[in-house]
């Protein structure tokens, strides 16, 4: 049971090249989410999936994209990174409520450094 | 700004003590709080999480207190131990049933053998 899978772990992009972090979870999850870290500033939800077909906008969704695939994958997409677009990223998912205790599954993280 | 913040940025404590991690929320309407630990290298792990509706719940060598009339909310570790240490975040929801977590900027602990 690998939980959550995130590739790659490590990314160094130029300026306005574009990529694709993949996510994916085996635990029959309906909810799917990213989240960015940043030094001093905790994390903060950039889109979330609510079910397979379905995603929605989260604090700071300027500059991505996400693709629902399937229900156990969910994409996250830079179409033209930025420098300020550098940070830790994680892909996370809960269970159904009402079994929902408000537990993100996360995974390992995906390290981006845009030049 | 945020709404969950946290008191102390950085706690170091020695093996054996108990720890307290402070954490203040804003948001008088979230359903309920969790606290997350992240050690170096690694996504955030779930620790505890307790509703709005209950003032302390206690898991194994953990206990979350919940003060909701100074909106005021504490991780305590008893007997901390050197695994322990890591990054504590608090998060709270108010987002329904979507669970949009709010996170804290999280605080450091360092266990001191």
């Amino acid at each position: 049971n690998a939980g959550v899978t995130q590739t790659p772990k490590f990314q160094v992009l130029k300026t306005g090249q574009s990529m694709t972090l993949q996510c994916a979870q085996d635990m029959n999850h309906n909810s799917m989410y990213w989240y960015r870290q940043d030094p001093g500033m905790g994390l903060r939800l950039i889109y979330y999936s609510a079910s397979e077909g379905t995603t929605d906008k989260g604090e700071v969704p300027n500059g991505y994209n996400v693709s629902r695939l399937n229900k156990r994958e969910f994409s996250l997409r830079l179409e033209s990174a930025a420098p300020s677009q550098t940070s830790v990223y994680f892909c996370a998912s809960t269970r159904d409520s009402p079994a929902n205790t408000g537990e993100l599954f996360f995974g390992e993280g995906s390290r981006l450094t845009v030049l | 700004g945020e709404n969950v913040g946290l008191h102390l940025p950085t706690l170091s404590v020695q093996e054996g003590d108990n720890s307290i991690i402070n954490c203040a929320y804003s948001n008088s309407a979230s359903d309920y709080f969790i606290w997350y630990k992240q050690e170096s290298g690694k996504g955030p792990q779930f620790i505890i999480d307790i509703r709005s509706n209950m003032d302390k719940r206690q898991g194994q060598r953990v206990t979350v207190l919940l003060n909701k009339t100074v909106k005021h909310l504490s991780l305590q570790i008893a007997a901390t131990q050197p695994g322990d240490s890591a990054v504590y975040f608090c998060a709270e929801n108010f987002g329904g049933s979507n669970y949009k977590l709010t996170f804290g900027k999280g605080t450091l602990l360092t266990v001191n053998p």
